[in-house]
């Protein structure tokens, strides 16, 4: 069990550019899910999938935010056409179904 | 759907001193509830949990939680506070099954350590 772990670490990136995080879960957790904090709140869920179905995406999810998870392992997450608002930590985790969840480190974002 | 109350957004307590991080909890269906604690740059880390077994969990590094139905109310507890305990606690809801199974936080609550 190698946990899960994301990539980048940091990402500083110009507005308007594309950014894309990739995520590794643990490698028997069927549902992986991102989740994005701002500085003095509570992670924010954004999106999950169980194996390769994306299952559910927060109303809140601007439609500039896209992802992915092509065979059921990895994914990622694009941002198109950053705003300063993305500015954030990323974080993915991992869980099979009714176990506990595992996360990563975090993406740290920022849009300049 | 679910969702947690921390009210408050720090605490700051005397190391040696009780521990008492406040956490309710709404939700339409019997509750799976989490606390979790975030150190600097750091990802989120299991303090413990409720699966609707034992009403008072008890975690790692010597903090406990008693899940009340009737108050609706999912508290952490410490007896003795430590200067390694500040940091930021999340405490979260679920449901662990079905299609709804994401986990919900609350805004988080600072706990500082006074020597």
């Amino acid at each position: 069990d190698t946990g899960v772990s994301q990539d980048p670490r940091h990402k500083i990136t110009k507005r308007g550019q594309n950014v894309t995080f990739r995520c590794d879960p643990i490698s028997e957790h069927n549902r992986l899910y991102w989740y994005r904090q701002t500085l003095g709140q509570g992670p924010e869920f954004l999106t999950y999938f169980q194996n390769e179905a994306q299952l559910e995406k927060s109303r809140l999810l601007s439609d500039r935010f896209s992802a992915e998870r092509p065979k059921g392992s990895f994914s990622t997450l694009e941002i198109q056409r950053t705003e300063q608002g993305d500015s954030a930590m990323y974080l993915c985790a991992s869980s099979a179904t009714g176990g506990k969840f595992a996360f990563g480190s975090g993406t740290r974002l920022t849009v300049v | 759907a679910q969702s947690v109350t921390q009210l408050g957004s720090h605490v700051s307590v005397s190391e040696g001193a009780l521990v008492l991080l406040r956490c309710n909890y709404s939700s339409s269906v019997p509750p799976y509830l989490f606390w979790y604690v975030q150190y600097p740059n750091q990802g989120l880390q299991l303090l413990l949990k409720y699966t609707s077994a034992a009403t008072l969990v008890k975690g790692i590094n010597g903090f406990e939680a008693e899940f009340k139905k009737s108050e609706t109310s999912f508290h952490l507890t410490k007896p003795s506070a430590h200067m390694s305990d500040a940091a930021e606690y999340f405490c979260a809801v679920s449901v662990l099954t079905g299609a709804n199974s994401k986990l919900t936080f609350g805004k988080g609550i600072t706990l500082s350590v006074r020597p």
